[in-house]
């Protein structure tokens, strides 16, 4: 299958300062990517849609202005959480597909355990 | 909107038995996909399995097969041959449509421990 890669897998910052997490399609062009959030045990909740070239779609309750989104290439998407704190502490996970009307699969990168201190 | 129900949050089977994990779903969409998601500890999602609502026939990967009632609106995922390895969540998922950009709705995800 495609591959969807995720940087960094880890990472710990400080209350305030930014953080940016990146999502790559390895082997394919993807016209549409996937941010979500998952809390420990409990389900993926999609953030917002991101489409090449175009402004990101958030899903309701989400802040644009705190999570944002740029998907400026075919192969890349990036997640930037500014002015970050604790309780944005969370695991984030980038999805992928590649073209429209032709695969249906959602391709996942291993994700981003994000830890605000 | 769509919603997606799993009523399990935590099964366990015996090595090399059979279990079956339940899922419903909520829709008025005619034209949609199914989905089953493995999340292992490493928390990689991995498909398992997916169906097309407008096929009869219920999908099958090696081990794994669903019970697709469409007029149910459910959705099982049936795991043979328990393996070790098949420790992990999972997750049902709802696409409607054949649009990529259409987005994933999940259920809350089971919980299931295989045991040795």
């Amino acid at each position: 299958g495609a591959v969807v890669s995720q940087h960094p897998s880890w990472v710990i910052c400080k209350s305030g300062t930014s953080v940016k997490i990146e999502c790559r399609s390895l082997d394919f062009q993807a016209t549409t990517m996937f941010w979500y959030r998952q809390f420990p045990k409990q389900s993926l909740m999609l953030m917002a849609t991101s489409n090449e070239g175009s402004k990101a779609t958030y899903e309701q309750g989400v802040e644009k202005d705190k999570f944002l989104i740029n998907h400026a290439s075919l192969t890349l998407s990036t997640l930037t959480v500014t002015s970050a704190h604790p309780e944005d502490s969370s695991f984030y996970i980038c999805s992928a597909r590649q073209g429209e009307f032709v695969n249906t699969e959602a391709f996942f990168g291993q994700g981003t355990r994000l830890t605000v201190v | 909107a769509q919603t997606v129900t799993q009523s399990q949050p935590e099964m366990s089977v015996q090595e090399a038995e059979t279990v079956t994990l339940s899922c419903t779903y909520d829709t008025s969409e005619s034209n949609y996909y199914l989905f089953w998601y493995k999340q292992p500890p490493s928390r990689q999602m991995i498909l398992v399995i997916r169906q097309e609502a407008y096929k009869q026939q219920n999908a099958t990967e090696n081990r794994f097969s669903v019970n697709f009632q469409k007029a149910a609106k459910s959705f099982s995922l049936k795991i043979s041959d328990s393996q070790l390895g098949d420790t992990a969540m999972y997750f049902c998922a709802f696409k409607r449509g054949r649009n990529a950009g259409n987005m994933l709705t999940f259920g809350g995800g089971t919980r299931l421990m295989v045991k040795p």
